[in-house]
């Protein structure tokens, strides 16, 4: 268990709805990162929050969006979604107390989602 | 921008025998190299990382790796494998852009 948990397990939703995952870091971590797997892009680094602000930016598609709040949990939302967007979501969470990005990321069980 | 290959998609090996998984990166700084195991249905579990200092770095369930900066690799070593390690293997690279280029992973098929 690596102290990163994140609700639902399992989502499925029809295309064009919107849908929000939620993550919680391990206690006292400051970053959260979130990744997406999937079958043809493999894990894919998608946008990283920093004591509440965004850090950092991959390959994050404008119809999602995320958030961290002031108590560091985090939400993914995913909007109007449509069949590729079907795939494993992953968060992760690192301590970052310096503000570097040297500490190593611990990922939560994922958040499969299935747009039908 | 750095990036990850893993040359094998899948390896099948017998139970006890050895086991190496490759990686090669590129980056033009000093990288920051992990690897990961997704067991089936699971999340990413941390198996060992390289920052600096030892190039040869010990990990949990028995792993090590060893980063070769001549080579650009950070291959994964496992001396006897258990049919427990049957899984799939991430090697990734951190850099100052606060992200984790992953490689496509390799599948590890362990047989009795």
């Amino acid at each position: 268990d690596s102290g990163v948990t994140q609700t639902p397990k399992h989502l499925i939703t029809a295309t064009g709805q919107r849908v929000t995952l939620r993550c919680s870091p391990r206690s006292g971590d400051l970053s959260v990162y979130w990744y997406q797997q999937s079958l043809d892009q493999g894990l894919q680094f998608l946008i990283q929050y920093y004591n509440g602000e965004e850090r950092a930016k991959g390959n994050i598609l404008e119809r999602f969006s995320a958030q961290q709040f002031p108590d560091l949990h985090s939400e993914l939302n995913l909007s109007s979604l449509e069949l590729g967007d079907s795939a494993l979501y992953f968060c992760a969470s690192s301590a970052d107390f310096r503000g570097l990005n040297t500490d190593t990321q611990y990922f939560g069980p994922g958040t499969r989602l299935t747009v039908l | 921008a750095q990036s990850v290959t893993q040359p094998d998609i899948h390896i099948t090996v017998s139970e006890g025998a050895s086991l190496e998984l490759r990686c090669n990166y590129s980056y033009g700084a000093t990288p920051y190299l992990f690897w990961y195991v997704q067991s089936p249905g699971q999340g990413l579990q941390l198996l060992l990382k390289y920052f600096s200092g030892d190039t040869l770095v010990q990990g949990i369930k028995g792993f090590e790796a060893e980063f070769k900066r001549s080579q650009s690799s950070f291959n994964l070593r496992k001396p006897s494998v258990h049919w427990s390690d049957a899984a799939e293997y991430f090697c990734a690279v951190g850099a100052d852009d606060y992200k984790l280029s992953f490689g496509a992973g390799t599948t590890v098929t362990v047989r009795a």
